[in-house]
């Protein structure tokens, strides 16, 4: 069954640097999201993005965060100027594909871990 | 602003006992309500999900509510077995220009004594 992935599992980072998380969808999805989890918290919302552009992102996702599928399989999420309130668990995830399924339902990958030190 | 509130945050349940977790949301443009469970140190599965033209929807021992007009829905699992054991968020969707803003709750843990 296909499945959306995410690298790297662990990221360990200094305060102020820029950092990378990596997903891969799940392939032909045409709706992408990152998410935020704060350990023994909810998850937030953080941004969706669709045809190349975000649609909409929350108040979590300020100008230090940005966006970009740059070929047709990754999505990627980068954090410059890292803070340590950015330590938290990062989930992508994707739906819909034209050939099937539905808007609605969301994919998740297992997330990558963000401890900014 | 968006919110969606769950109780309990914990629950503990004997095996083969019942567990029932409640939401309400706030959003009135929310329309879709998926469950996921989360267990530790892997992302949220979706379990069950309900659109807003529908008042409830079964699958085998997960059953999910929907009361629009109060804006409640809730989780009832029956039968519990110690697999179950897991934190559930219930979380509420709308639609934006491309794809969904997902609010989640904030999570009940279940605990399933054998």
């Amino acid at each position: 069954e296909p499945e959306v992935t995410q690298t790297p599992s662990h990221q360990v980072t200094q305060m102020g640097q820029e950092v990378i998380l990596r997903c891969v969808p799940i392939s032909n999805h045409l709706y992408f999201y990152w998410y935020r989890q704060i350990l023994g918290q909810k998850v937030e919302f953080l941004v969706s993005f669709y045809n190349n552009e975000i649609s909409e992102k929350s108040e979590i996702f300020d100008d230090r965060f940005s966006v970009e599928r740059p070929d047709g399989s990754n999505f990627t999420l980068k954090i410059r100027s890292t803070k340590l309130e950015d330590s938290a668990m990062y989930f992508c995830a994707s739906s819909y594909s034209l050939t099937g399924g539905d808007r609605e339902t969301q994919y998740f990958g297992p997330g990558t871990r963000l401890l900014v030190l | 602003g968006e919110n969606v509130e769950q109780h309990p945050s914990t629950l503990s349940v004997q095996e083969g006992d019942s567990a029932v977790i409640k939401c309400t949301y706030s959003d009135s443009a929310s329309n879709y309500f998926p469950w996921y469970k989360q267990e530790l140190g892997k992302g949220p599965q979706l379990i069950i999900d309900i659109r807003s033209n529908v008042g409830e929807k079964k699958d085998q021992r997960i059953a999910v509510t929907l009361n629009k007009t109060a804006k409640h829905f809730s989780l009832h699992i029956t039968e519990t077995q110690p697999e179950d054991s897991a934190v559930y968020f219930c979380a509420a969707s709308r639609p934006n220009t491309g794809g969904f803003k997902t609010i989640f709750g904030a999570g009940t843990r279940l605990f399933v004594k054998a």
